[in-house]
């Protein structure tokens, strides 16, 4: 039962442009969402989060939007560089259950 | 570099062996967690520990364990080990950022069974 689902496997995107990454959940009682980025042979790198409260977080070129009532968010990064190039996980977690739930990723690819 | 320390970094054994993972959680994290990333697959969530009690357990097998010692250290201990288990084990530990807890996750430790 994927309670977290990152339905695209890939994405390339030409430098500088707006790259976006989607993600669903399946779980009502996530509250709060994060974004992971993950190079090869590194541990995972937390990016940006949002918790249910808010519906929009920007941090620098990184923007996380939240859809609750889709069970949907997206990370839009723009512009795109190539050091973004890496596996994107969102991942999930509910109120007083610290343990996250993630997707099984997305890898992104900046083209030069 | 996330403050969390893992060894090894590679790991490789044979089937039926026993294998001990180390995780060293940033200065003043008391929560551990463990995580398994098969090939393929996103990361697992196998066990969490908290000030060395065992906090919350997710799809962690009966042949593995792990404990918390005082020093806030922690250890996953594999055994009995299969084809299967060769994965990324990943430990984190975690803060709170903007009023909600984050996890930070060290390096990893490659396992490979054969």
């Amino acid at each position: 039962d994927q309670q977290v689902k990152q339905n695209s496997p890939s994405l390339s995107v030409q430098e500088g442009r707006i790259s976006i990454l989607n993600c669903d959940y399946t779980n009502s009682m996530f509250d709060y969402f994060l974004w992971y980025k993950k190079y090869p042979a590194e541990g995972p790198t937390f990016l940006i989060s949002i918790s249910s409260i808010k519906d929009k977080n920007e941090d620098g070129r990184f923007t996380v939007f939240l859809n609750k009532s889709a069970k949907h968010l997206s990370l839009h990064i723009v512009p795109s560089q190539p050091g973004d190039s890496a596996v994107y996980f969102c991942a999930a977690s509910d109120f007083g259950n610290e343990k996250l739930t993630f997707g099984t990723g997305t890898r992104l690819t900046i083209i030069p | 570099d996330s403050g969390v320390t893992q060894t090894p970094k590679h790991l490789i054994t044979a089937t039926g062996q026993r294998v001990t993972l180390r995780c060293s959680p940033r200065s003043g994290d008391l929560s551990v967690y463990w995580y398994q990333q098969s090939l393929d697959q996103g990361l697992q969530f196998l066990i969490q520990y908290y000030n060395g009690e065992e906090r919350a357990k997710g799809n962690i097998l009966e042949r593995f364990s792990a404990q918390q010692f005082p020093d806030l250290h922690s250890e996953l201990n594999l055994s009995s080990l299969e084809l299967g288990d060769s994965a990324l084990y990943f430990c984190a530990s975690s803060a709170i950022v903007s009023g909600s807890e984050t996890q930070y996750f060290g390096p990893g430790t490659r396992l490979l069974v054969l």
